[in-house]
């Protein structure tokens, strides 16, 4: 079954911490993106991939990194850094010639 | 810079209602449009979408849009909505040769409770 797989689901962590989300698709998709979704706000993108090994910062990057190393996987880190880091987590892929959106489950993280 | 509005953030209607939901960007260029849907618990899923051809799409569920280049919009209707489309829809535009052509660019989404 083709997809995009998002985990966890649910993610808890002490203020100050890093954390990994984690984010892989089997579309053999070339792009890839992690928007973050909070009430009334839309969807935001924070980084996105279009080949593997170089990514580049979306609408609000600050506190967060990625890495590309693999087609099928772009993890998202969540840094101490981040202010707000409480939100809903989206992972995307697209195909190289084709902008429509494939979507994971998403991950809700919260910060305590 | 490119933007997307949706007119309505919440909108309430009864079963057997017409729906139209408004959206509008902002880019003379050439687009994509898209549609996509979050029903309650579940991952964003697309509606529709429009790259060239037949202005009005059809998509999933009885779903249709129009495409009006001259008033930059594409509008997302429904002749007679069910409970089960109570949901979250976001428009979303890729503006074509904008120098960012991998970016979609998204409306901040309207919520349809439709009562039973």
């Amino acid at each position: 079954d083709g997809g995009i797989t998002q985990s966890p689901k649910y993610l808890f962590r002490k203020e100050g911490q890093n954390v990994t989300l984690s984010c892989e698709q089997n579309l053999n998709h070339d792009a890839m993106y992690w928007y973050r979704q909070d009430p009334g706000q839309g969807l935001r993108l924070i980084y996105y991939s279009q080949i593997v090994n170089d990514f580049q910062k979306g609408d609000i990057a600050e506190g967060y990194s990625v890495s590309r190393e693999k087609k099928e996987s772009f993890p998202l880190t969540v840094t101490s850094a981040q202010k707000n880091p409480t939100a809903f987590y989206l992972c995307a892929s697209s195909a190289l010639r084709n902008t429509e959106a494939f979507f994971g489950q998403g991950t809700r993280l919260t910060v305590v | 810079a490119q933007s997307v509005s949706q007119h309505n953030h919440h909108v309430i209607l009864s079963e057997a209602a017409s729906l139209e939901l408004g959206c509008n960007y902002s880019y003379g260029g050439t687009v994509n449009l898209f549609w996509y849907v979050q029903y309650p618990g579940q991952h964003l899923q697309l509606l529709l979408k429009y790259f060239s051809g037949d202005p009005l799409v059809k998509g999933i569920k009885g779903f249709e849009a129009e495409f009006i280049k001259s008033k930059f919009s594409f509008n997302l209707r429904k002749p007679s909505v069910q409970w089960s489309d109570t949901a979250e829809y976001f428009c979303a535009v890729n503006p074509l040769n904008a120098g960012n052509n991998r970016k979609l660019i998204w409306g901040l989404g309207t919520s349809l409770a439709v009562n039973p």
